[in-house]
């Protein structure tokens, strides 16, 4: 199975500064139908997953574009440009090139300093 | 708007069974792949099983821990997507999320619901 690590674990971050986190797969997540399936997910505390980003870079409806989501091959990132409060919660890099199963990484939460 | 309400947890003793439900509306139930993903508590996320929409062969894959106990299944008459769930174990204690896949893996998510195992 493809193996997804997250860096930071744990990410502290001052409000109105950016934030930045990586997801680097054991294999490249280019499909054969040029597509790149990496998926990130915010989990704020107490709620279910919610998906922001897909395809690398596609952001969901309603996610504000301050999230930004870039990268290639087996290396991709996650980034918040300017953080704020209603941000903290725990980062998912997903992907689902390479199914069954899809993978998830391990996780980075975020919190204000 | 997308809406799925997960159901049926509950605390079960080992080697004890469980069927939870999924009910979906605000999509076209009928061409979704469906997916179960579970968060044991304190933990990341992990895939549990996927069942693709009849119209695309209705294939269903598990994940490893799961094959062979668990099986996903679907309404498609009344928008319900399901998880028997047999032998179950401590280490299958989590919450459990249907999802609609789209775009590569799960785009929507239910609220979950909790499985304890234990005796």
């Amino acid at each position: 199975d493809v193996v997804l690590t997250q860096s930071p674990v744990s990410l502290p971050v001052t409000l109105g500064q950016p934030a930045s986190i990586s997801c680097r797969s054991s294999e490249s997540l280019l499909y054969s139908d040029g597509n790149t399936y990496l998926t990130w997910f915010q989990q704020r505390p107490g709620q279910s997953p919610r998906r922001l980003i897909y395809k690398i870079s596609t952001r969901d409806s309603g996610v504000p574009d301050r999230f930004s989501g870039s990268g290639s091959g087996t290396d991709f990132t996650l980034k918040i440009s300017r953080v704020e409060a209603e941000d903290v919660g725990v980062y998912y890099c997903m992907q689902g090139t390479h199914w069954p199963p899809y993978t998830f990484g391990q996780g980075t939460k975020l919190e204000i300093k | 708007e997308v809406q799925l309400v997960d159901s049926g947890g509950g605390l079960v003793k080992p080697g004890g069974s469980l069927r939870l439900s999924c009910a979906a509306s605000g999509f076209p139930f009928i061409n979704a792949w469906m997916s179960w993903v579970r968060q044991a508590p304190g933990r990341g996320l992990e895939w549990v099983g996927r069942i693709q929409s009849k119209t695309d062969g209705g294939t269903i894959d598990y994940a490893a821990p799961v094959k062979g106990r668990f099986t996903v299944s679907r309404d498609d008459s009344k928008n319900m997507l399901f998880l028997q769930m047999n032998s179950l174990r401590t280490e299958d204690t989590a919450v459990y999320y249907c999802t609609v896949d789209s775009g590569g893996g799960p785009a929507w998510w239910g609220q979950g619901t909790l499985v304890s195992v234990s005796s």
